[in-house]
């Protein structure tokens, strides 16, 4: 079945860079996403890397894949606390253009 | 940048009656989505669209929902008699001429059902 996980929390010192893991169970998996979600707003598409890839940067936001293990993972350097949100892992199958989402990793920023 | 806007930010309906919540999908996209957050819990998938019709839906999506798209602009999701458990945020999604391209989300409707 499709499924994707996540840890629930992650704190950081703030400067240090986050490192926010993910998993999947299907391998069909064709574009795997990145969004952020601020309280009460919406998810906002952060960055998202093509099954085909193993890595994709973006500024401050590295995106790793490994496929034989199916691991997705982002990492934010030089955390800040506007970076204070929930993380969603999110994952679209070749079979069907839904996307499954993770439960959302919450990350907060220790002064 | 385009954006996805959905109306209203929050509705609050008695149970049992039909709520309709809209979205205006980024104007060039033509694959369109449904998704649900009951609080605390996953974003989950509700329907997608496609051509004015429904491409896949999930178990959640039964015979009280339903999507339109009456116009070239929006996209609606009607929920026909509410019930306790439909209160969640709702989530309208669109992407581009592809299913599988990146889906651009809009802010959400807070549905409260009393």
């Amino acid at each position: 079945g499709e499924d994707v996980e996540q840890s629930l929390f992650l704190s950081v010192r703030e400067g240090d860079s986050s490192v926010i893991n993910c998993t999947y169970t299907d391998s069909s998996s064709t574009y795997l996403y990145w969004y952020k979600q601020e309280p009460g707003a919406g998810l906002q598409l952060l960055t998202y890397i093509f099954s085909n890839m193993d890595m994709k940067q973006d500024q401050r936001l590295t995106v790793l894949l490994n496929k034989k293990d199916k691991h997705l993972s982002l990492r934010i350097a030089d955390t800040q606390t506007g970076d204070s949100a929930i993380y969603f892992c999110a994952v679209v199958y070749s079979s069907a253009s839904k996307i499954i989402f993770g439960s959302g990793t919450r990350l907060s920023i220790r002064p | 940048e385009p954006e996805v806007t959905q109306t209203p930010s929050h509705q609050v309906t008695q149970m049992g009656q039909e709520v309709i919540l809209r979205c205006v999908p980024i104007s060039n996209h033509l694959y369109f989505y449904w998704y649900r957050q009951i609080l605390g819990q996953k974003v989950e998938f509700l329907v997608s669209f496609y051509n004015n019709e429904i491409s896949e839906k999930s178990e959640i999506f039964d015979d009280q929902f339903s999507v339109e798209r009456p116009d070239g602009s929006n996209f609606t999701l009607k929920i026909r008699s509410t019930k306790l458990e439909d209160s969640a945020m709702y989530f309208c999604a669109s992407s581009g001429d592809r299913g599988d391209q990146p889906q651009h989300f809009g802010d959400g409707t807070r549905l409260s059902i009393l």
